[in-house]
């Protein structure tokens, strides 16, 4: 199996700030992966896919880049509504594998 | 936009089979791969199983042994069977598909195991 080591596992952050969440895996998987928001009680929601492209309707302070086996996720300005938990997810391989994730907290 | 609509029992007791099946609407069936994702209670996420809309499967070696994922394409449903289910198997369920392309995910059923 694939892992993928996400880090940090948590974050305190205040609106405004630049923040950075990294997923690194085990071995090479191209660029197949996806990052996720997880709001409490909430399916999780893609916010992008292939590594670095936006998921329609996704505000732009998210972007992703990385390929192989260091990715990261950044959120450029943190709004209120952002304070969530995030997963990556490699699809390169069976089986899929979840980051153990991120959980983003207001400071 | 595809929507998908979950349903099965909640509430089960150890070595009984957990049974879920999962509704798809809005969208192509046969242009997707249709996935079951599960979330164990504060924990993080678990995928479980993979099935095209020719019944081709992939599962997770984890739960290979106890894990059948079907696909009826008349109804365009899909369904997961876990069985002898025990207390690690309590958590979340989420049905989910094109993962790799439109990315939709079912509401979640929280399966629960206790005797």
């Amino acid at each position: 199996d694939i892992q993928m080591t996400q880090s940090p596992s948590s974050l305190s952050a205040s609106v405004g700030d630049r923040v950075t969440i990294t997923c690194r895996a085990s071995q090479g998987i191209r660029n197949v992966l996806g990052w996720y928001q997880q709001k409490s009680g909430k399916a999780p929601k893609r916010l992008i896919y292939d590594a670095s492209s936006l998921q329609s309707g996704v505000p732009s302070r998210f972007s992703g880049s990385g390929s192989g086996t260091e990715f990261t996720l950044t959120i450029s300005s943190l709004q209120p509504e952002d304070f969530a938990t995030y997963y990556c997810l490699q699809l390169n391989s069976y089986p899929y594998t979840f980051g153990q994730g991120t959980k983003l907290e207001i400071k | 936009q595809v929507h998908l609509q979950q349903w099965g029992a909640g509430l089960l007791k150890p070595s009984e089979t957990l049974s879920l099946t999962c509704a798809v609407s809005g969208g192509s069936f046969s242009g997707n791969n249709w996935n079951w994702i599960r979330q164990s209670p504060g924990k993080g996420l678990e995928w479980i199983a993979e099935i095209n809309h020719s019944g081709s499967t992939n599962y997770n070696p984890s739960l290979k042994s106890r894990v059948t994922m079907s696909v009826d394409t008349s109804k365009n449903q899909f369904s997961l069977k876990l069985n002898s289910v025990t207390a690690a198997d309590t958590a979340v369920y989420y049905c989910a598909g094109g993962l790799g392309g439109s990315s939709s995910w079912g509401q979640g059923t929280l399966v629960t195991v206790s005797s």
